[in-house]
């Protein structure tokens, strides 16, 4: 079964620095998608950035960028620049077919 | 607003009671999923649609649990005789088999609270 592990609970960052999500996930297949979502707090999650499993080019999406390692299974975020609206739940997720398995789920705060 | 929007957005319910929530998903969109999402954890899949057609529960929609999309518009997820366990927020999500198959657009979600 294919398992998404976040192995940091909370995280934090000072304002205009930069900080960086884990994310391992588990799977045999070959062919997926990874994703990081953002839920700020009693707000409804939001996709920041997607990866394709076939691309070995890491994603970016202005300061969120992704480094993607397939044969260790990990996917973490790195966040430049960071904001105060950064501040949320980040859940890392995989998807195959139909399943979509999140990972329970990174707090970051940042500090003024 | 065009997103995907649910209804009720909190409930607070007795034990034993039956529970409805409605969802309505992004117009054009002609997939919905319903996640249920634990304190602390992340949201875990219980079923989708495609149009009318339920194609996949997880093993964690137990019978008291059901869903519909009648119309394959929007969809309701029913709980019957909620136990304590049932507490949690229940995302429903839309997504276009014509578009970017991996896009899901959350909803608000349903905060629901067993006493």
């Amino acid at each position: 079964a294919q398992t998404v592990t976040q192995s940091q609970p909370e995280m934090s960052v000072q304002e205009a620095e930069t900080v960086t999500l884990s994310c391992t996930y588990d799977t045999s297949e070959s062919d997926y998608y990874l994703f990081w979502y953002k839920q700020p707090p009693s707000r409804q999650m939001i996709l920041v950035i997607r990866q394709e499993a076939y691309k070995q080019q890491n994603a970016t999406e202005n300061r969120f960028s992704v480094n993607f390692q397939k044969a260790a299974k990990s996917f973490s975020l790195k966040i430049s620049d960071s904001q105060l609206g950064d501040a949320a739940m980040y859940f890392c997720a995989y998807l195959n077919n139909n399943d979509m398995r999140f990972g329970a789920g990174t707090r970051l705060t940042v500090k003024p | 607003d065009t997103g995907v929007s649910q209804d009720p957005r909190h409930k607070i319910t007795k034990r034993g009671q039956n529970v409805t929530f409605r969802c309505d998903p992004i117009s054009e969109h002609n997939r919905l999923y319903w996640y249920r999402q634990t304190l602390g954890q992340g949201p875990e899949f219980l079923t989708y649609f495609q149009n009318e057609a339920q194609l996949e529960k997880s093993r964690l929609l137990s019978d008291r649990f059901s869903a519909e999309r009648p119309k394959g518009s929007f969809s309701t997820l029913e709980i019957q005789r909620t136990e304590q366990g049932d507490s949690a927020m229940y995302l429903c999500a839309s997504s276009s088999t014509s578009g970017s198959l991996w896009e899901q657009f959350f909803g608000p979600g349903t905060r629901l609270t067993v006493l």
